[in-house]
């Protein structure tokens, strides 16, 4: 069975720093991993996905994530917070393809200050 | 994208009644899934929509208590039965599509049961 955990329920940052979203993932087959966004009252967006291929995928709004294999970690970066990030981000992991069921993180809310 | 609409997008109600939520979908889709996400916590896959035939539920949920259907490519209902506070939460709903390799989901319903 595979699963996400995503380190920090709550992250603060001012605008302009540097964005660090953790996520940890478990799987018994190369896994395929997402972070999606949700905004207050809205549904998930996809931010990227990693599939196969380069482990550094670049995603929309600026975010970035890198598959590192020994560490099983999938961190989502973005290296100037903007106020328009604040939102509640989830790392989700599924085993079996790009449009399968998904395993979420218990996800992230990204506070952004002035 | 596809573009998921559901209804009701809120509703309140009373305990031991049941609820039917309607996700409904622009254009034809392979995947339907209905997700959990219950307040302050992450989302649960609660099952995958077949059309024409039974869905198929994740562990921990069943069908005498959420039972779905899926007349056809685009659409679905999820009803949650015999409802009880625990209930509370949102209900998303999700697709995969031939031409996008990655899922969507819809703006959710939020229910309420007092």
């Amino acid at each position: 069975a595979q699963s996400v955990t995503q380190l920090g329920s709550h992250v603060s940052v001012s605008e302009g720093a540097l964005v660090l979203l953790r996520c940890n993932y478990s799987s018994s087959v190369p896994p395929y991993l997402f972070w999606y966004v949700q905004y207050p009252n809205q549904g998930l967006q996809l931010l990227l996905k990693y599939t196969t291929g380069a482990t550094l995928v670049k995603g929309i709004n600026g975010f970035e994530a890198e598959f590192k294999k020994s560490e099983t970690s999938f961190h989502l970066t973005k290296p100037s917070a903007h106020m328009s990030d604040a939102a509640e981000y989830f790392c989700a992991v599924s085993d079996t393809g790009t449009a399968s069921k998904l395993t979420f993180g218990t996800g992230t809310r990204l506070q952004v200050t002035l | 994208s596809a573009v998921i609409s559901q209804k009701p997008s809120r509703d309140i109600c009373q305990r031991g009644t049941s609820l039917t939520i309607q996700c409904q979908v622009d254009s034809q889709v392979t995947m339907m899934f209905w997700y959990r996400q219950q307040p302050g916590q992450s989302l649960t896959l609660i099952a995958t929509a077949n059309q024409g035939s039974e869905a198929t539920y994740e562990s921990g949920f069943v069908i005498d208590k959420f039972p779905i259907s899926r007349p056809n490519l685009t659409f679905s209902t999820l009803t949650v039965s015999n409802m009880s506070p625990e209930d509370s939460s949102i209900y998303l709903c999700s697709v995969t599509t031939t031409r996008y390799n990655e899922q969507f989901f819809g703006p959710g319903t939020r229910l309420t049961v007092l």
